[in-house]
């Protein structure tokens, strides 16, 4: 069955630093996701991407965040000088078409110290 | 704001019992309800997914209902068993983007 693959699990990286979590959405899917979850909290929606552009961000989503589709697989999360409030699970989820079911990746859980 | 509010937030069952968990949305408008199961450390997977015209989705032994008008959904867990510990998780989405609205999840505990 297919799915969405995360890496790195886990990844422990120190505030200041950039850290970029990668995603391989479904193969037919056209729309993809990324979004957090702090420990004990509800899952955030932080950007969705369509057409190699993003379609709609949060307010969570500010300029020490980016997104890129370097090739024709890979969908990437970048964040640039990491706060210790960024410690937490990342989700990569994508879909065949931006209303039906999204499928979420394993996550990324982001460790700043 | 949109919202998605449930209850309650957690529950303890004995195995081979039934549960129900509650969902209550304001996003309006909207184009489909969503329940996920997340287990610990793991990201949510979908179990149903409702539009606005379908009252009732089956998955097995999961049965949600979902009543438009009163902006009000449920998850049934029938005859519970203890692989049913997790996160029961309600996200609605809205029709005019893409965001997803999620509930904070009710935490289902299944014991022996």
């Amino acid at each position: 069955e297919p799915e969405v693959t995360q890496t790195p699990s886990h990844q422990v990286t120190q505030m200041g630093q950039e850290v970029i979590l990668r995603c391989v959405p479904i193969s037919n899917h056209l729309y993809f996701y990324w979004y957090r979850q702090i420990l004990g909290q509800k899952v955030e929606f932080l950007v969705s991407f369509y057409n190699n552009e993003i379609s709609e961000k949060s307010e969570i989503f500010d300029d020490q965040f980016s997104v890129e589709r370097p090739d024709g697989s890979n969908f990437t999360l970048k964040i640039r000088s990491t706060k210790l409030e960024d410690s937490a699970m990342y989700f990569c989820a994508s879909s065949e078409v931006s209303d039906t079911e999204a499928f979420f990746g394993q996550g990324t859980r982001l460790t700043v110290v | 704001k949109n919202q998605v509010e449930q209850s309650p937030q957690s529950l303890i069952i004995l195995e081979g019992k039934n549960c129900t968990l509650q969902c209550n949305y304001t996003v309006s408008p909207f184009s489909n309800l969503r329940w996920y199961k997340q287990d610990t450390g793991r990201g949510p997977v979908s179990l149903t997914i409702m539009t606005f015209s379908e009252n009732t989705k089956s998955n097995g032994r999961y049965t949600a209902t979902l009543d438009a008008d009163t902006k009000q959904s449920s998850l049934h867990i029938t005859a519970s068993q203890l692989s049913d510990s997790a996160s029961y998780i309600c996200v609605v989405s809205p029709s005019n983007d893409y965001k997803l609205s999620f509930g904070a999840g009710t935490t289902v505990t299944v014991r022996a």
